[in-house]
């Protein structure tokens, strides 16, 4: 079957770094999304991946290895304002979206 | 208004009651979607529309019936649902659908079944 996994919840500080990890195994790949969701919003594009490599956006990087099913989201200099779930998603051999479960990351000051 | 809408933004209803959501965007996309978001759960794809033709039906039961009248328009057609439905719905839309375009959501209708 298809999978992806991200971890639940993560706590972190502001002006900190953080890394959001998700790997994921699905029939074939044709690139990986992360969506940002604050708690009663729209989820909205932040990334999508499908080279291997860091791709550079602002505060926020993704990561993507392709032989190792896996890919990180990293935020940098923590905002209370990046408390939201984070989802990973990946497109598959029939471009269909497979999305992970969500991790939840938590600000404190 | 720009991007994608849905209204209500809030329903209860009863197991025996009809109602529909709506879902308009205003981005000329030619794919639009539903899902299905419970907590801690993945988002759950239920259906699919690629230029105003259905092109997935994930195992949907029928008691949810989609209706896409144009490219820019999209509803989900509810009746005699179950409490287990009660979940958060988003409609999102895409360029089109077969290519590995983002998908731009809409604030969804979080639906209450008593």
């Amino acid at each position: 079957g298809q999978n992806i996994d991200q971890p639940t919840e993560m706590t972190a500080t502001e002006g900190a770094i953080v890394q959001i990890n998700c790997t994921y195994q699905t029939s074939g790949f044709n690139g990986l999304f992360w969506y940002q969701q604050h708690a009663g919003e729209a989820p909205t594009f932040l990334s999508y991946n499908v080279l291997d490599g860091l791709e550079e956006k602002g505060r926020f990087s993704s990561f993507l290895s392709r032989s190792k099913g896996y890919s990180y989201l990293l935020l940098k200099e923590l905002q209370m304002k990046d408390s939201a779930s984070y989802l990973c998603a990946v497109t598959d051999s029939n471009y269909q979206l497979i999305w992970g479960a969500g991790t939840k990351l938590i600000i404190k000051p | 208004e720009t991007g994608v809408t849905q209204t209500p933004r809030h329903l209860v209803m009863g197991m025996t009651n009809k109602k529909s959501l709506k879902c308009e965007q205003h981005l000329g996309h030619n794919a639009m979607y539903w899902y299905k978001q419970s907590a801690k759960k993945p988002l759950e794809l239920m259906f699919v529309y690629n230029f105003k033709e259905q092109t997935e039906n994930n195992s949907v039961p029928s008691r949810f019936s989609p209706e896409c009248p144009n490219s820019s328009h999209l509803f989900l057609h509810l009746h005699t649902l179950q409490p287990e439905d009660s979940a958060l719905y988003l409609c999102a839309s895409s360029q089109r659908q077969g290519e590995a375009y983002e998908q731009y959501f809409g604030p969804g209708t979080r639906l209450t079944v008593t």
